[in-house]
């Protein structure tokens, strides 16, 4: 049982803009800087967000990432077909002495 | 150009282990650390465990404490994953990623997995 909690799905037309959230505790996000990852369908899982907010290069700056407190949020403005797949967030968690992701959010694009 | 290639599929009998390699090239392997990471079948993401490739560090989800090694032969640039006393649940494909860390409170901690390699199916099946 993951320690940090997504919403199971999410989706919009193209264009739009779709949020999703990443909610944690002291020990990990709020303590820790946050990642987000995505998993198109049968693929390995690929580095979107680092350090909360930062963008690994070749990721386009339709993605974005926040922080406050214990939570976390990754934005995709402009919705693609392409941006269909599951997302996870991720941290260290002190508590834990481990790294754990988010139980995952499938975005579809209707 | 970095990657990350690891072994081919296994298939494992229940109390068996497992041992899946995965080799580097196209960075300085002793920059980074290397973790590995499950994904059961229709299931997520879930961590067991890293090592710095600097010094040798490691740490693991404590689900998998004393079940699961991650060793790496910096001659080679490979990193491995073992996993004992295998069990049908442990039926999963298995990625490993390179991995940034940081120190803090005098330890290595990972940090972000920025290259993945292409993941190795583990069936665990009498």
């Amino acid at each position: 049982q993951s320690v940090l909690t997504q919403p199971p799905s999410a989706s919009g037309t193209p264009g739009q803009r779709v949020t999703i959230s990443c909610s944690g505790s002291s020990s990990n996000i709020e303590s820790n800087t946050v990642n987000w990852y995505q998993q198109l369908p049968g693929m390995a899982p690929k580095l979107l967000i680092y350090s909360n907010n930062q963008r690994p290069s070749g990721v386009p700056d339709r993605f974005s990432g926040s922080k406050s407190g214990t939570s976390a949020s990754l934005a995709i403005s402009g919705l693609q077909s392409e941006d269909e797949a599951d997302y996870y967030c991720a941290a260290w968690d002190d508590s834990l002495n481990g790294y754990v992701f988010g139980t995952g959010t499938k975005v579809t694009v209707l | 150009q970095v990657h990350l290639v690891q072994s081919g599929a296994e298939v494992k009998k229940p109390g068996a282990s497992v041992k899946v390699s995965c080799k580097a090239s196209g960075y300085t392997f002793t920059n980074y650390g290397i973790s590995w990471v499950r994904q059961a079948p229709g299931q997520g993401l879930e961590w067991l465990g890293w090592i710095s490739a600097f010094n040798g560090h490691t740490d693991y989800a404590q689900k998998f404490q004393g079940r699961v090694t991650v060793t790496t032969d910096t001659s080679t640039s490979t990193a491995y994953m073992e996993l004992r006393s295998l069990r049908s649940d442990d039926t999963a494909v298995y990625f490993c990623g390179r991995t940034r860390y940081y120190y803090g409170l005098g330890r290595p901690s990972p940090d972000a997995f920025d290259i993945w390699g292409q993941g190795t199916m583990v069936t665990i099946s009498s």
